[in-house]
């Protein structure tokens, strides 16, 4: 089945340490994105990614870092730059990087900082 | 950029009953507006989307409509079901843009 797999489902972290959550997908989307859910917030633009090897930041980049040396493939490092990291994490992928078309989301990773 | 605000933030139904959630944007440039439905512990899945082009669009009990001159949108659930409770997610974007604008989601609960 088609689809974008995000691991681990449950992440804890220690302050002060960087962590990295993975997201594939074998839809062969080109865009792939990082969004960030708070409750009562919705979601907020992490990273983004239209190409391979080309992301740029999105509303709230600060305290993260993204690679994508793969078309398959977006992880996501939230480092000990983040203050709050605690939160739902979800990444998306979609056929081209641009709007008027539907963003397939993985399930999420929630991070818990300890 | 685009501002999207959604309303209610959580509403309560009778089984049976219909749902209204609505939507405002900012850039009367956007014309895409997708919904989406998150279940518990899941990611978000498009249920239903409009374009700038259309006033309405149905599937089923769900309804989209647009307001462009209001800049507005709504989404309609007729005779609700248990398994529509979930929360909501309204969105706009730009053909031409790259990245989707989301409102802050509606909590929706359908009482049997």
């Amino acid at each position: 089945d088609g689809g974008i797999t995000q691991s681990p489902k449950y992440l804890f972290r220690k302050e002060g340490q960087n962590v990295t959550l993975s997201c594939e997908q074998n839809l062969n989307h080109d865009a792939m994105y990082w969004y960030r859910q708070d409750p009562g917030q919705g979601l907020r633009l992490i990273y983004y990614s239209q190409i391979v090897n080309d992301f740029q930041k999105g509303d709230i980049a600060e305290g993260y870092s993204v690679s994508r040396e793969k078309k398959e493939s977006f992880p996501l490092t939230v480092t000990s730059a983040q203050k709050n990291p605690t939160a739902f994490y979800l990444c998306a992928s979609t056929t081209q990087g641009l709007g008027e078309t539907e963003a397939f989301f993985g399930q999420g990773t929630r991070l818990t900082v300890v | 950029g685009e501002n999207v605000e959604q309303h209610p933030s959580t509403l309560s139904v009778q089984e049976g009953d219909s749902a209204v959630i609505k939507c405002t944007y900012s850039d009367s440039a956007s014309n895409y507006f997708p919904w989406y439905k998150q279940e518990l512990g899941k990611g978000p899945q498009l249920i239903i989307d409009i374009r700038s082009n259309v006033g309405e669009k149905k599937d089923q009990r769900i309804a989209v409509t647009l307001n462009k001159t209001a800049k507005h949108f709504s989404l309609h659930i007729t005779e609700t079901q248990p398994e529509d409770s979930a929360v909501y997610f309204c969105a706009a974007s730009l053909a031409a843009g790259n990245q989707f604008y989301f409102g802050t989601g509606t909590s929706l609960t359908v009482i049997p």
